[in-house]
């Protein structure tokens, strides 16, 4: 079973740039959700996407925007890059919906570390 | 808003000791808790969880427990060894169709061989 991946692992931008990033989830899982960790702190939620939809948004700015493919793969796009951005940003796909609920497990990707200059 | 309270910030204990973490929670709607062991430049992974039609659940040497009426859920880790040194955070969701989590603010555990 192939886990989640995340690249860049690091990149350095200076403010004002613009960032992709990228996540190919767990087999089998069609949810991915993004959040930011900033050093010292606990993720924060940035969205989820679903069936190649948002299906729910934490408190970013617009300027946080993401894509997820047909194969469940998703992009995260920052613009206007400022110095706050800097954070491990992580991926984390789920395990699709069961009869009766959902599973509710995370499987996290490594992250990529934005350093914003 | 929603907001999940974590403590301590750090925790030290001798190995072979127990350690205890504690979380509070705001969003009376949360009925899935999980607990994530980070390592250090590592991924959060998932530890142990619980979903509030339990009161406590345990895995070996880990449990956790939960007070729906006071909102608040604990991570007790038992004869403590020096590989659970980490960051632990807990997080409460709504589990609905949104896999939104709220994080505490992490936990820092040194277990001193």
């Amino acid at each position: 079973e192939t886990g989640v991946t995340q690249s860049p692992t690091h990149l350095i931008k200076t403010r004002g740039q613009q960032v992709t990033l990228r996540c190919s989830s767990q087999s089998g899982h069609n949810t991915v959700s993004w959040y930011q960790q900033a050093l010292g702190q606990g993720p924060q939620f940035i969205f989820q996407y679903y069936r190649e939809e948002e299906n729910g948004r934490g408190n970013f700015p617009p300027r946080f925007s993401g894509l997820q493919f047909p194969n469940y793969s998703s992009e995260l796009n920052v613009n206007a890059l400022e110095l706050d951005d800097s954070a491990l940003y992580l991926c984390a796909s789920s395990s699709p919906y069961l009869a009766g609920g959902y599973t509710g497990e995370l499987f996290f990707g490594e992250g990529s570390r934005l350093t914003v200059l | 808003g929603e907001n999940v309270e974590q403590h301590p910030s750090t925790l030290s204990v001798q190995e072979g000791d127990s350690a205890v973490i504690k979380c509070t929670y705001s969003d009376s709607a949360s009925n899935y808790f999980p607990w994530y062991k980070q390592e250090l430049g590592k991924r959060p992974q998932l530890i142990i969880d619980i979903r509030s039609n339990v009161g406590e659940k345990k895995d070996q040497r880990i449990a956790v427990t939960l007070n729906k009426t006071a909102k608040h859920f604990s991570l007790h880790i038992t004869e403590t060894q020096p590989e659970d040194s980490a960051v632990y955070f807990c997080a409460a969701s709504r589990g609905d169709s949104s896999y939104k989590l709220i994080f505490g603010s992490g936990t820092r555990l040194l277990v001193r061989p």
